[in-house]
């Protein structure tokens, strides 16, 4: 069964930073990945959205990465600011189902 | 606005009582999902609807009963409930249940679910 682990579970940080938030994977067998971000008591809203064959995608600020082989993704945040402030979800595609990780809680500190 | 909509979006029952939890997708879908999020776990699939027939049941015990009376709607009936059932329950939709190269899922705000 694919598992998916996200490190850290929380991070804090000073406006201005830059910063990665980390997903692995255990399979990789995946269709794609793709990044999530939810406000307190919110649903889901996707970020970005990796196919399996592609490395990277870029949308603002965000840039994510993917390293299907070793099962890793990066989330970059450029300038974060505090409006970013939000849990952070990836999830993996496997064509049956989406597997969630548990998230990293980002705070940046105005 | 995601297109999905949920209600109620707070909900506290006691263990004996039987409520439900709606939602709506306005995005033309053919797949509709339930997923529970307990706090420090990850997202937890519930149920699949495709075309208004159940597709996955991920062994959701009985006291959970989903609805899909069509393609825009979708009901989750609770009914003698535990406290660790207490969770937030989100509604997706996506275009088709066969989560292709290109699909993703557009989820709903959740409803917050405590069981007294």
């Amino acid at each position: 069964k694919q598992e998916v682990t996200q490190i850290p579970a929380a991070l804090s940080v000073p406006e201005g930073e830059n910063l990665v938030l980390n997903c692995s994977f255990t399979d990789s067998a995946i269709y794609n990945l793709q990044w999530f971000r939810q406000d307190p008591g919110k649903g889901l809203t996707s970020l970005l959205l990796i196919q399996s064959s592609q490395r990277e995608q870029t949308s603002g600020r965000l840039n994510a990465s993917l390293d299907k082989s070793s099962g890793r993704s990066t989330l970059y945040i450029a300038a974060s600011q505090p409006g970013d402030s939000a849990t952070y979800l990836c999830a993996v595609n496997t064509g049956n189902q989406f597997y969630f990780g548990t998230g990293t809680s980002l705070t940046v500190i105005p | 606005e995601t297109g999905v909509t949920q209600t109620p979006r707070h909900l506290v029952m006691g263990m004996t009582n039987k409520k439900s939890l709606k939602c709506e997708q306005h995005l033309g879908h053919n797949a509709m999902y339930w997923y529970k999020q307990s706090a420090k776990k990850p997202l937890e699939l519930m149920f699949v609807y495709s075309l208004e027939e159940r597709v996955e049941n991920n062994s959701v015990p009985s006291r959970f009963s989903p609805e899909c009376p069509n393609s825009s709607h979708l009901f989750l009936h609770l009914h003698t409930l535990q406290p660790e059932d207490s969770a937030l329950y989100l509604c997706a939709s996506s275009q088709d249940a066969r989560t292709g190269a290109g699909e993703t899922q557009y989820f709903g705000p959740g409803t917050r679910l405590l069981v007294l």
